[in-house]
């Protein structure tokens, strides 16, 4: 979508070994999110920011961690990444309106 | 932030009206209704939102009943390109972060 990109779009990585996306805006969206995207579970919310620096936990933080040192990029890590990661991730920014939120492309990740 | 309850499948024949219900029935009043979309493998798509009156956009017609507690989004006339899962989320407005939780949504298939 325009404004906002993910980075790599596909990626194929081992057990163990660290990941990192990207996501990169901008429209100078103060909120940005890191969402994944299972079967039979819909979108589950795994960190959140709302500002430089300033990122909370969502409801499936556990095994990722976010970075944010510039309003347009947020990084989602995967220290050590598992099968149980294998998933599509998505970012989506919001502003401080009553817009909707903008979703990137997607990032699907295999861990093998 | 108020759950949704949407039927899980809905065919609609191309160029007819697609109508899309959602049951909020525990909204509360500060709390707005969203749509968004979701074409397969793509990120969400927001569509309209609205508090308590109907709305219109180039993409979609919202109406909200008089006590809050479903809602009906209107696509006029369906093309093949409608075909998604469709998201209802009712969503309160602060000062921070919002999360946005999707469920499973409807999935609409637009019949030739």
């Amino acid at each position: 979508d325009a404004g906002i990109t993910q980075s790599p779009r596909h990626k194929v990585t081992e057990t163990g070994t660290p990941v990192t996306l990207r996501c990169h805006q901008t429209e100078n969206h103060r909120y940005m999110y890191w969402y994944r995207q299972d079967p039979g579970h819909g979108l589950r919310l795994i960190h959140y920011s709302y500002g430089v620096k300033d990122t909370d936990k969502g409801e499936v933080s556990d095994g990722y961690s976010v970075s944010r040192s510039k309003t347009e990029d947020f990084l989602l890590t995967l220290e050590s990444a598992t099968s149980s990661q294998t998933s599509v991730y998505f970012c989506a920014i919001s502003g401080q309106g009553f817009d909707g939120y903008t979703f990137g492309s997607g990032t699907r990740l295999t861990v093998v | 932030d108020a759950k949704t309850t949407q039927p899980p499948s809905m065919d609609c024949a191309e160029g007819r009206a697609a109508n899309l219900p959602c049951n909020h029935s525990t909204i509360s009043g500060n709390e707005y209704v969203y749509w968004y979309r979701q074409i397969h493998s793509q990120g969400p798509q927001y569509i309209i939102h609205g508090l308590k009156n109907n709305e219109t956009n180039e993409m979609a017609s919202l109406i909200i009943t008089e006590d809050r507690k479903s809602s009906t989004l209107i696509l006029p006339h369906a093309t093949l390109r409608d075909t998604a899962v469709y998201y209802c989320i009712v969503r309160s407005m602060g000062t921070g972060a919002n999360n946005l939780f999707f469920g499973t949504g409807t999935r609409l298939t637009v019949i030739p």
